[in-house]
């Protein structure tokens, strides 16, 4: 059974700092593994999609990696803003779409 | 593009009576949506995956009789909570893959919060 772990599971920081989501999962055998967000009461905003042959993605201040080998991916946050402030959940595709619990990041002005 | 909704947004009911959730997919067809729950401070579980013209696949200890779902058209996929009580309470999100997308990338709905009460 796949299981996904990420940490921290809560991060607080200044304005301005660069920062780094870990993400892990047991099964390497995924099809891709997806960054979302998700800020609170609302649903879930696809950040990042990284196929299981690429390494990373990019899309603004976000980067993602993915090492499918060692079952880890992180999402790298560069120069964060308080608008940032949200839950970022990891997910893999497997035969299903697994998450993790989310690290509540807390950006302070 | 890739726009799912739900409705409603939110919903309070009395305990005992039916609930109905819509899962639209705006500009895709979809033969597969997904069905989860979200309890406060906790991640998405996944409760059924909801087929285009075929029964409804549920994870283990989701009772299917008291979650009904119906996939009857390709943007379509509606979930009923049947005699809902207040442990039903909780945020429901759907998500889809749209048909022509080889890569399995799920798109999500707003989510709709559920209370009974």
């Amino acid at each position: 059974k796949q299981e996904v772990t990420q940490i921290p599971a809560a991060l607080s920081v200044p304005e301005g700092e660069n920062l780094v989501l870990n993400c892990s999962f047991t099964d390497s055998a995924i099809y891709n593994l997806q960054w979302f967000r998700q800020d609170p009461g609302k649903g879930l905003t696809s950040l990042l999609l990284i196929q299981s042959s690429q390494r990373e993605q990019t899309s603004g201040r976000l980067n993602a990696s993915l090492d499918k080998s060692s079952g880890r991916s992180t999402l790298y946050i560069a120069a964060s803003q308080p608008g940032d402030s949200a839950t970022y959940l990891c997910a893999v595709t497997g035969s299903r779409l697994t998450f993790g619990e989310g690290t509540q990041l807390t950006v302070n002005p | 593009g890739a726009v799912v909704s739900q409705h409603p947004s939110w919903v309070i009911c009395k305990s005992g009576t039916s609930v109905k959730i819509e899962c639209r997919s705006l500009d895709f067809q979809a033969t597969t949506m997904f069905w989860y729950r979200q309890f406060p401070k906790q991640s998405l579980m996944l409760m059924a995956t909801s087929n285009e013209g075929s029964k409804a696949t549920y994870e283990q200890g989701v009772e299917k009789d008291k979650f009904l779902i119906n996939h009857a058209s390709l943007t379509l996929s509606t979930l009923t909570v049947t005699s809902a009580h207040p442990e039903d309470s909780s945020f429901y999100i759907c998500s889809a893959n749209p048909i022509v997308e080889q890569n399995n990338e799920q798109f999500f709905g707003p989510g709709t919060r559920l209370t009974v009460l």
